[in-house]
């Protein structure tokens, strides 16, 4: 079964350092999304994607935060410099662009740490 | 805005009982109702959603979920809970009004089921 794929699974960084997390979404999705939750409590939204632009974004997706879909199969959160209360799971989805009834799959998530 | 709420913090079961996790939205227009699954230390799992159609939706590992418009509800249901449904559980809306694409989650509530 297709699954959405995400490295590293756990990095410590510095604050201040740059991280960069990687994402493999299900190959004919369209639609590409990056999630964080905080030491497991609730699941926020931070960016959705969608033909090569960030189509949505939240408050906590300021400008400390990119993304990028640098070739046809990845696509990558970075965090420029990274704070503390930036330690959290991040968890990579996507989902197929037949209109807004499908669900979203979600990869096993990067666990940031930040010290 | 949208928005998801479940209650409980909270779900204690006995294994063999029935179980019930609540949720409740707020959307404008109709809206797509989703569930999903954590287990420790790993991704968010699609459960079951809710489009249109039939009221009760029935999704994966016997779980199901009553689509109810009056009372602006979407709880999770299970006849019969195993002591391996013990996660955290997420109901999770989308609606059609803005950035159509993301899901908005509820807070969670950590099904406990006892032997």
């Amino acid at each position: 079964e297709p699954e959405v794929t995400q490295t590293p699974s756990h990095q410590v960084t510095q604050m201040g350092q740059e991280v960069i997390l990687r994402c493999v979404p299900i190959s004919n999705h369209l639609y590409f999304y990056w999630y964080r939750q905080i030491l497991g409590q609730k699941v926020e939204f931070l960016v959705s994607f969608y033909n090569n632009e960030i189509s949505e974004k939240s408050e906590i997706f300021d400008d400390q935060f990119s993304v990028e879909r640098p070739d046809g199969s990845n696509f990558t959160l970075k965090i420029r410099s990274t704070k503390l209360e930036d330690s959290a799971m991040y968890f990579c989805a996507s989902s197929e662009a037949y209109g807004s009834t499908g669900e979203l799959f979600f990869g096993e998530g990067s666990r940031l740490t930040v010290l | 805005a949208q928005s998801v709420a479940q209650p409980e913090d909270q779900v204690n079961v006995a294994e063999g009982n029935p179980l019930t996790v609540k949720c409740t939205y707020s959307v404008s227009g109709n809206p797509y109702l989703f569930w999903y699954v954590q287990y420790p230390n790993r991704g968010l799992q699609f459960l079951l959603k809710y489009i249109t159609g039939d009221n009760l939706v029935k999704g994966s590992y016997g779980f199901e979920a009553e689509f109810n418009k009056s009372q602006t509800s979407f709880h999770l249901k299970k006849p019969s809970a195993l002591v391996s449904d013990s996660a955290l559980y997420f109901c999770a809306v989308r609606g059609l009004s803005g950035g159509y694409n993301k899901l908005i989650f509820g807070a969670g509530t950590r099904l406990a089921v006892h032997p």
